[in-house]
């Protein structure tokens, strides 16, 4: 079975700081992986994806993922943060023609 | 503008009865789902439609009856409301079954 796992459920950093959330995931096939973010009371936003090709791949906002496969790992990084950054950090796994499975979240809270 | 609007975004009701939950996408997607996001965050996909066809039932009580009637809305209908039910229930839409989902606000569903 597929899954992903969100190894911190909160990070606190302060303002200006780098942050990094980490995702792993379990497949042996190949997979596609995503990061969503969630602002209070809202929807999600896709942050970044990788489908295939480069294995940095940059986002909005200034965050940036690295794809590895031999960690099965896709974690998510801003080395400078601000306090709008503040929400909810989703990371996701979808085998191809398969179902998006999200992780349990992360709670980012960037303190002034 | 919206690119995917859900209605309502609040629903508050007794158990027992029967609602609705109306979603509509302008962005000309081909797929589209729906998801819960429980209490503690955690989000899991429902259902799954592309061109009207389900193609994703996960393991939900059928009180829950997705409708599609066509390829811009995905209306979920739920029969005898419980207690357990109360969440956020968020539509999406892409492109096409492998692409980067497109998020509502959510509809947040409150039983008395």
């Amino acid at each position: 079975a597929q899954s992903v796992t969100q190894l911190d459920s909160q990070v606190p950093v302060f303002e200006e700081a780098p942050v990094e959330l980490r995702c792993n995931y379990s497949s042996s096939v190949s997979v596609y992986l995503f990061w969503y973010v969630q602002y209070p009371n809202q929807g999600l936003q896709l942050l970044l994806k990788y489908l295939s090709g480069s294995t940095l791949v940059k986002g909005i906002n200034g965050f940036e993922a690295e794809f590895n496969k031999s960690q099965t790992s896709f974690h998510l990084r801003k080395p400078s943060v601000h306090i709008s950054d503040t929400a909810e950090y989703f990371c996701a796994v979808k085998k191809e023609g398969g179902k998006l499975i999200f992780g349990q979240g992360t709670e980012l809270s960037v303190k002034p | 503008d919206t690119a995917v609007s859900q209605t309502p975004k609040y629903l508050v009701t007794q158990m027992g009865n029967d609602k609705s939950i109306k979603c509509e996408q302008n962005l000309g997607h081909d797929t589209m789902y729906w998801y819960k996001q429980d209490s503690k965050k955690f989000l899991k996909i429902m259902f799954s439609y592309n061109n009207k066809e389900l193609i994703i039932n996960e393991t939900v009580p059928n009180r829950f009856s997705p409708k599609s009637p066509d390829k811009a809305h995905l209306n979920l209908h739920i029969n005898s409301l419980e207690l357990g039910d109360s969440a956020v229930y968020f539509c999406a839409s892409s492109p096409g079954i492998n692409q980067p989902q497109h998020f509502g606000d959510g509809t947040r569903l409150s039983i008395l």
